[in-house]
């Protein structure tokens, strides 16, 4: 079971807009660490899609938003496109025990 | 553009050794204080960390997996490391190096392909 929590899938239409949540609590996202979401095409390496919460690195559309409030962070996919049929995964810091980079389970998106 | 490449035995016996490599291409491990991590994934399942090393020689590793793991770098070849001792079946999994910041929190801006290891006899 993941320290973050994401739902294991969620689906669209093309056009439609999409929301992956990540639930966290005090000792990860709730304590002020950042959450950073990557993209899985299936059979390749993941990419870095947001960083810091809300940033996103150079060549990555601007479709793709994140936020982060409180003990949970999101997100969105707006004008959902087939190429975006993949797993998408959220990743924190945990400063339980002795401290770990945690990731959620994933969740897969399909494009309808 | 900066390029990581990992190499390494595909098939280890249990209570052996797993040792990869992360080739850094396109840039030197030296320049810039960055971080240097490895992440794995089982078949079908989702993304592990295991540890990274920063720019200053600090490791950090899973506390579920530092009493069996090493991560190193090796400035001269412009590589780093994976040892991760004892394994079982369970650490079947493809296996991904990663570059990260030199700072704060770290997340993984470049990744290598990822290398498949089997664990069995």
């Amino acid at each position: 079971q993941s320290v973050l929590t994401q739902p294991p899938s969620v689906s669209g239409a093309p056009g439609q807009r999409v929301t992956i949540s990540c639930t966290g609590s005090s000792s990860n996202i709730g304590a002020g660490y950042d959450v950073h979401w990557y993209q899985q095409l299936p059979g390749t390496a993941p990419k870095l899609l947001i960083h810091g919460n809300s940033n996103r690195p150079s060549g990555v559309p601007d479709r793709f938003s994140g936020s982060k409030s409180g003990t949970s962070a999101s997100l969105a996919i707006t004008g959902l496109q087939a190429e975006d049929e993949a797993d998408y995964y959220c990743q924190s810091y945990d400063s339980s025990l002795s401290g770990s980079e945690v990731f959620g389970g994933g969740t897969k998106v399909t494009v309808l | 553009q900066l390029q990581l490449q990992e190499s390494g035995s595909g098939l280890v016996k249990p209570s052996q050794t797993l040792s990869l490599t992360c080739a850094v291409s396109g840039g030197s491990i030296s320049s810039g204080a960055y971080s240097w991590s490895w992440i794995r994934q089982p078949p079908g399942k989702g993304l592990e960390w295991i540890g990274s090393v920063y720019h200053s020689g600090s490791t950090y590793y899973n506390p579920s997996l530092k009493s069996r793991v090493t991560v190193s770098v090796d400035r001269s070849k412009n590589q780093f490391s994976l040892k991760l001792s004892s394994v079982t079946a369970a650490d079947t999994a493809v296996y991904y190096c990663a570059k990260g910041p030199a700072a704060g929190n770290w997340y993984g801006d470049y990744w290598g392909q990822g290398t498949l290891v089997i664990v069995s006899s």
